[in-house]
């Protein structure tokens, strides 16, 4: 199986970067995806890595290491409406998804 | 193009009632999902079809929950009967086929039973 570990909640100012990494434990892994939600909404993708080495879509990079099974989504030049929670998913060796508990990120101005 | 469609929004009922969601997933789009989200929590996969055909069903509780997609096109989820801990966002998701990297989800339907 897999499971996903990501922090709950991440703080940045306005303006500044920020990381947000994920774990992962898998007996059998394609790729990681990152996903947007805002509050009272439907999540939004964002990214996919399939191999290692940094994704870049505008002001949004993920970056992946399968030797270190680990990744992380970097939020460039933050502004207040990228306050939202954010998930990593792995897609296993079944084609499924499997979602982090996902991380909440606070913007202040 | 129009996005992955779901009804109702909102839905309130008591305990023991059925209830039902329904979802049009983006056209051309093979792969459906039904997940379902608590607060402050990642979905989690209740059911995934490829076409019409269920491939993981897994995590259904199937003696109280039920889905179907004939034609391979809308689907329906079926709760019956509902229990207090049904309570959540019940999201339906679209792709197309193969390694599912990017998923579309629909609005979602908040169901509260009270």
């Amino acid at each position: 199986g897999q499971s996903l570990e990501q922090p709950s909640e991440v703080t940045a100012v306005e303006g500044a970067i920020v990381q947000i990494n994920c774990t992962y434990q898998t007996s059998g892994f394609y790729g990681l995806s990152w996903y947007q939600q805002h509050d009272g909404g439907a999540p939004t993708f964002l990214s996919y890595n399939a191999l290692d080495g940094l994704e870049e879509t505008g002001r949004f990079s993920s970056f992946l290491s399968r030797s270190d099974s680990y990744g992380y989504l970097l939020l460039q030049e933050l502004q207040m409406k990228d306050s939202a929670s954010y998930f990593c998913a792995g897609v296993d060796s079944n084609y499924q998804l499997i979602w982090g508990a996902g991380t909440k990120l606070i913007i202040k101005p | 193009e129009a996005g992955v469609v779901q009804s109702p929004r909102y839905k309130i009922i008591e305990k023991k009632q059925p209830v039902a969601f329904w979802c049009n997933p983006i056209s051309g789009h093979n792969t459906l999902y039904w997940y379902l989200q608590n607060l402050g929590q990642g979905p989690e996969l209740l059911i995934r079809y490829e076409n019409e055909e269920a491939v993981d069903d897994s995590q259904l509780p199937k003696d109280r929950f039920s889905a179907e997609r004939l034609k391979g096109v809308d689907s329906t989820l079926k709760i019956q009967p509902a229990e207090l801990g049904d309570s959540a966002v019940y999201l339906c998701a679209s792709s197309l086929g193969g390694v599912p990297r990017e998923q579309y989800f629909g609005p979602g339907t908040r169901l509260t039973v009270t």
